[in-house]
């Protein structure tokens, strides 16, 4: 079945960096966007950053850009987001999600990112 | 960036009742709005796109429309696996936008 599993969560202190990696399966990967959107505990969605299934086109939050890097790696049916100088307001649970034109329909359990001293 | 207002923010309602959600784009959006739904400690899920097309395996209770820049999702009769946190989701070619969110909760 359509599924995407994220991984790579954890507790990072301020200033780190930490890649975390989306794996896809039961379609095929490289005919979606696939997006990374995060939230904070106990607070709403955020939008993190897009990218297009052959990688060339990519997009991130004023919030988040310089800092982050999204990529894909086909032959792995793989998203992954590199996230380095963190922050306290990076702490969130990142959901990864396949983009059907401008909707998600597709999401990820999630995982926990952390940043703490 | 577009802004998308949502209201009320929390909202509560009995079993049967008819309520409504609305969302506000900060400028044209198109028809490109989706809502979605979540439960506590669960992904969000995708209830309806393009406004008012509901996603497969949603419920026909739940509905949307339009008028400008102002959007609505309607749920004609609750039920209690609908008690949850909705958002609306904007997209204005560059970015997308989350809505704040609206808890509906028992009443």
């Amino acid at each position: 079945q359509v599924q995407l599993v994220e991984s790579g969560g954890g507790l990072v202190k301020p200033g780190g960096s930490l890649r975390l990696s989306c794996e896809a399966s039961g379609f095929i990967f490289s005919d979606y966007y696939m997006t990374w959107i995060r939230q904070a505990p106990g607070k709403g969605l955020e939008w993190v950053s897009y990218i297009g299934g052959s990688g060339g086109d990519t997009g991130y939050a004023d919030s988040v850009k310089g800092r982050f890097t999204i990529s894909i790696n086909s032959a792995k049916d793989s998203l992954y987001l590199q996230m380095s100088s963190l922050t306290v307001d990076d702490t969130a649970t990142y959901y990864c999600a396949r983009s059907r034109g401008w909707y998600m329909d597709i999401w990820g359990r999630g995982t926990l990112v952390t940043v703490s001293a | 960036d577009i802004q998308m207002t949502q209201s009320p923010s929390a909202l509560s309602a009995s079993i049967g009742d008819r309520v409504t959600i609305s969302c506000r784009a900060s400028q044209s959006i198109s028809s490109w709005l989706a809502w979605y739904q979540q439960k506590p400690g669960k992904a969000p899920r995708l209830l309806m796109y393009k406004g008012s097309d509901l996603e497969v395996g949603v419920p026909s209770r739940f509905s949307g429309s339009e008028s400008g820049a102002e959007f609505t999702l309607t749920i004609s009769s609750l039920q209690p696996d609908d008690f949850a946190t909705y958002y609306c989701q904007g997209f204005d070619g560059f970015s997308y936008t989350f809505g704040q969110g609206t808890k509906l909760e028992i009443k």
